[in-house]
């Protein structure tokens, strides 16, 4: 099956700064990455996502990039604010299984 | 909106207890899925569905099994509740099979004593 490592597993950033979060997944049929974001206590809900025909997608501060042949995917947040401190998860979806990575929790210090 | 409901936010169970965690999906989506989030093991999949009466395992279903009577509705059952299951269980649900967000639940915390 499908196998997600996602790093780091904590991240700590300046208001500001960027942060950078990575994944790296097995099953090459995986064709399909969201990107969840959690905060306390609250539902994950999607931020972005990404098919496997597109290299890069970008939204406002963040952006994803995915790497087909190496199999990974990366978060990119820009001028990070406190609002964005949360638990991150990466996914690879085939035929609408998602497999999730072990989450990142973003701290981002005013 | 999307409204993913389940139907409790915190249950205490004993252990050998039998327990129904309901999830009730309000936009007509054909795929329901039961996942338990656990601190540093991020989501696990325990058992989805793509439709009615259908269920399929996911990668941890030992001590649990499904039912989805109607389409709105899929419930997770824990046969015979025990300590490690304590968990938070998310329920999500999605329009199609591929290349579409999931829709989570507010989540159960499920403890087991």
């Amino acid at each position: 099956g499908e196998n997600v490592e996602q790093h780091p597993s904590t991240l700590s950033v300046q208001e500001g700064d960027s942060a950078v979060i990575k994944c790296t997944y097995s099953d090459s049929a995986s064709n399909y990455f969201p990107w969840y974001k959690q905060e306390l206590g609250k539902r994950p809900q999607l931020i972005i996502d990404i098919r496997s025909n597109v290299g890069e997608k970008k939204d406002q501060r963040i952006a994803v990039t995915l790497n087909k042949t190496a199999k990974h995917f990366s978060l990119h947040i820009t001028e990070t604010q406190p609002e964005d401190s949360a638990v991150y998860f990466c996914a690879a979806d085939n035929a609408g299984k998602s497999t999730f990575g072990d989450g990142t929790t973003l701290t981002v210090k005013p | 909106d999307v409204k993913v409901t389940q139907s409790s936010r915190y249950l205490v169970k004993r252990t050998g207890e039998k327990v129904f965690l309901e999830c009730v999906q309000d936009m007509d989506h054909e795929n329901m899925f039961w996942y338990r989030q656990d601190p540093g093991l991020g989501l696990r999949l325990i058992y989805f569905s793509y439709d009615v009466k259908m269920k399929e395992k996911g990668d941890i279903p030992e001590g649990y099994s499904v039912s989805r009577e109607k389409k709105e509705r899929f419930s997770l059952i824990l046969e015979s509740a025990s300590t490690n299951q304590t968990s938070m269980y998310l329920c999500a649900s999605r329009p199609t099979k591929g290349q579409t967000e999931a829709f989570f639940g507010q989540g159960t915390r499920l403890t087991v004593v």
